[in-house]
C-alpha cells in the first residue's frame, strides 16, 4: 500500500456546523502533515505531526483542530469555519520529518 | 525573504516536443528540492527529487536540473504526453527546519495534439 487516502472526497458546511476531515496511510510513515490549498496557488503548510505528536502548528486559527490517533490516523476537526476557509485540504506523510512527502487526493471544503 | 518561484505560469507544448519547467530559488541553504506534478482535482504528484550535492538527476522521462550557482531548478519531460497536462511545482527544503517544504507558485504545462 504506497497511498495517502483522505474523505470526504468533498464537503459542504455551514458556518455553525461542525465536522472532520480524516486521512489514513498504512505506510508506516511516523510524520502527517494538513496542508490549505485555494484555487491556482501552491499547497500551503497548515500542521505537522511526528510520531504522533503535534510539531507544527503555522500559526493556523483555533477553529482548526487536528488530531492524530495513531500512526495511520490523522483527523482535522472543523468548527465555525469561514467562507474563505474554502479550499482544498491535502493531507502527506512521509517516513520521517526528513524525508519525501507524499500527498493525498485532497478534501474540497465548501463553507456556505 | 525565502522564496522558490517560477519563470512561466503558463507553457504550451505540442504532443511528442520535449518540455522544460524552470523555477528559481532564493536560499542558498536549501539541500533538497522536489518536483511534484498536480492534474485538476487531485494532490500532488511525487514525480522526481534531488539533493544540492548533484546537478542532475534522471527517471523516466523526466530529467531533473541544478544549477546552485544561479540557483536554478529545471524539470525536463521528453516526448511530452497529453497525459503530462498539470500544473508542475517545484518544493524547496529548507536547512535547519523540520520537513517545511516552500513551494513555487507553479506553471501549468498544456500539452497540444
Amino acid at each position: 500500500d504506497t497511498e495517502v487516502t483522505q474523505t470526504p472526497k468533498h464537503l459542504v458546511m455551514g458556518m455553525t456546523n461542525k465536522k472532520s476531515l480524516k486521512c489514513e496511510q498504512h505506510m508506516g510513515h511516523r510524520a502527517m502533515y494538513w496542508y490549505k490549498q485555494k484555487a491556482k496557488k501552491p499547497p500551503e503548510l497548515m500542521f505537522v505531526y511526528s510520531y504522533e505528536k503535534l510539531s507544527i502548528n503555522e500559526s493556523v486559527p483555533s477553529r482548526f483542530s487536528p488530531e492524530c490517533p495513531n500512526s495511520s490516523l490523522l483527523n482535522l476537526h472543523l468548527h465555525a469555519l469561514q467562507p474563505e476557509d474554502s479550499a482544498l485540504y491535502l493531507c502527506a506523510s512521509s517516513q520521517t520529518g526528513a524525508d519525501t512527502q507524499y500527498f493525498g487526493p485532497g478534501t474540497r471544503l465548501t463553507v456556505l | 525573504g525565502e522564496s522558490v518561484g517560477l519563470h512561466l505560469p503558463t507553457l504550451s507544448v505540442q504532443e511528442g516536443d520535449n518540455s522544460i519547467i524552470n523555477c528559481a530559488y532564493s536560499n542558498s541553504a536549501s539541500d533538497y528540492f522536489i518536483w511534484y506534478k498536480q492534474e485538476s482535482g487531485k494532490g500532488p504528484q511525487f514525480i522526481i527529487d534531488i539533493r544540492s550535492n548533484m546537478d542532475k538527476r534522471q527517471g523516466q522521462r523526466v530529467t531533473v536540473l541544478l544549477n546552485k550557482t544561479v540557483k536554478h531548478l529545471s524539470l525536463q519531460i521528453a516526448a511530452t504526453q497529453p497525459g503530462d497536462s498539470a500544473v508542475y511545482f517545484c518544493a524547496e527544503k529548507v536547512l535547519g527546519g523540520y520537513n517545511k517544504l516552500i513551494f513555487g507558485a507553479g506553471t501549468r504545462l498544456a500539452v497540444h495534439p
